[in-house]
């Protein structure tokens, strides 16, 4: 089992482009979370999803979109980078019931110029 | 919202000796508190974790207290190793029947365990 996999794992942008970034996983969960990281700030949910088809916003959800197509499949996007979404980007996904452990990919290192 | 303090943000301790780390969390109704390990370069993983209904909890050599009326919970490394250095972080959560796991973490405590 690969388990939660993020592509890619580093990107550069300028201000204004757009990317998406992919989280897979491999553990038939159905929920499914994007997490940035910035120093001294520990982790910030951004969207998060609790089946195929459904996204809700987090606590900084402001610039970025998601999407649940496929129920192994988490999508985060940025429409129009800015120097402040410069981050490492973790997905993490859970089973609906159980210990509630997230099980995290490896990160995306997203930077912004 | 639920906030989560941590403390120290670093902490250095000879190897052999124990550590500790603590968090205050604001929200009363948290009734789940899970720490988290990141290792450099990769994603943070489960060490521990407690739900409100119990004051301690010890797996091997880590072990966490929890104290509701003052809000505060705290991890407890003892006998530390050098593989124990890492990045730890605690989280407070609401969890309920098929709801899903937002958790709030700390800003996160650099552990380094010197030889």
């Amino acid at each position: 089992n690969a388990g939660v996999t993020q592509t890619p794992k580093f990107r550069v942008l300028k201000t204004g482009q757009s990317m998406t970034l992919l989280c897979a996983q491999d553990m038939n969960h159905e929920y499914m979370y994007w997490y940035r990281q910035d120093p001294g700030m520990g982790l910030r949910l951004i969207h998060y999803s609790v089946g195929e088809g459904t996204t809700a916003k987090g606590e900084v959800p402001d610039g970025y979109n998601v999407s649940r197509l496929k129920k192994q499949n988490f999508l985060l996007g940025l429409e129009s980078a800015a120097p402040s979404q410069t981050s490492v980007y973790f997905c993490a996904s859970s089973y609906l019931s159980g210990s509630g452990e997230l099980f995290f990919g490896e990160g995306s290192r997203l930077t912004v110029l | 919202g639920e906030n989560v303090e941590q403390h120290p943000s670093t902490l250095s301790v000879q190897e052999g000796d124990s550590a500790v780390i603590k968090c205050t969390y604001s929200d009363s109704a948290s009734n789940y508190f899970p720490w988290y390990k990141q290792e450099l370069g990769k994603g943070p993983q489960l060490i521990i974790d407690i739900r409100s209904n119990v004051g301690e909890k010890k797996d091997q050599r880590i072990a966490v207290t929890l104290n509701k009326t003052a809000k505060h919970f705290s991890l407890h490394i003892t006998e530390t190793q050098p593989e124990d250095s890492a990045v730890y972080f605690c989280a407070a959560s609401i969890i309920s029947s098929g709801s899903a796991r937002q958790l709030t973490f700390g800003s996160g405590t650099q552990l380094t365990v010197l030889p």
